[in-house]
């Protein structure tokens, strides 16, 4: 699976969009992107995916460069209970059984 | 829906003793992921168990073991317990189809700390 690079830590004043950068440069043609949370002391929290379109749902939208080397995920209000260790991983998503790959993440920080 | 749990939430074991963790599944998942998280770090992967069998493993030692059970439920077993299997110990749950792998759903985990 391809390695990402995201920024060790991040603030954001409360109300105000989130938006999380993700780099992966060396993302192959059949890797989706992934982002999870995790809240202190919390399992993952699954938030959204995509391979090459856009995509958002109830918590977040994804947005994926059009060669695919970068990507931003966001929170469009973000609130206190955001507070979070966001994780950006590729995967590919059909064939193979490797876990998921964790790197450091970034640190969130929502600022009231 | 019930989402993945897992038992207990925390724990306590001596060095060189023995430890089974216990996970339960998303209801219509069939495959069982098994992570360790050390303090600081993001998780790593262990190994995945699809069919009751080993379907991938991480870079762990024989040690750390499994199994998965026909209702999909799943254990981790590590024995000769060392100083740095103190960690969070989550489970995930996907639905699979045959090999193709789809979005991984997290337990809360266990703390485990070994003395």
């Amino acid at each position: 699976d391809a390695k990402t690079t995201q920024p060790p830590s991040m603030d954001c004043a409360e109300g105000r969009a989130a938006n999380l950068p993700c780099n992966h440069s060396t993302i192959s043609g059949n890797e989706y992107v992934y982002w999870y949370r995790q809240i202190h002391s919390q399992g993952p929290q699954y938030i959204i995916h995509g391979l090459k379109n856009n995509e958002t749902n109830e918590m977040a939208s994804l947005i994926i460069t059009e060669d695919r080397k970068s990507s931003t995920l966001i929170l469009p209000h973000a609130t206190l209970r955001d507070t979070a260790v966001y994780y950006c991983i590729v995967k590919v998503s059909g064939g193979g059984a490797d876990g998921l790959t964790f790197g450091k993440g970034t640190h969130l920080i929502i600022q009231p | 829906e019930t989402g993945v749990t897992q038992s207990p939430t925390h724990l306590i074991k001596t060095r060189g003793q023995q430890v089974t963790l216990r996970c339960s599944s998303q209801s219509g998942h069939n495959t069982v992921s098994w992570y360790q998280q050390a303090l600081g770090q993001g998780p790593q992967f262990i190994f995945q168990y699809y069919r009751e069998e080993e379907n991938g493993r991480g870079n762990f030692p024989p040690r750390f073991s499994g199994l998965q059970f026909p209702n999909y439920s799943s254990e981790l077993n590590v024995n000769a317990l060392e100083l740095d299997d103190s960690a969070l110990y989550l489970c995930a749950s996907s639905p699979t189809s045959g090999r193709a792998q789809e979005t991984q759903y997290f337990g809360p985990g266990t703390r485990l700390l070994v003395l």
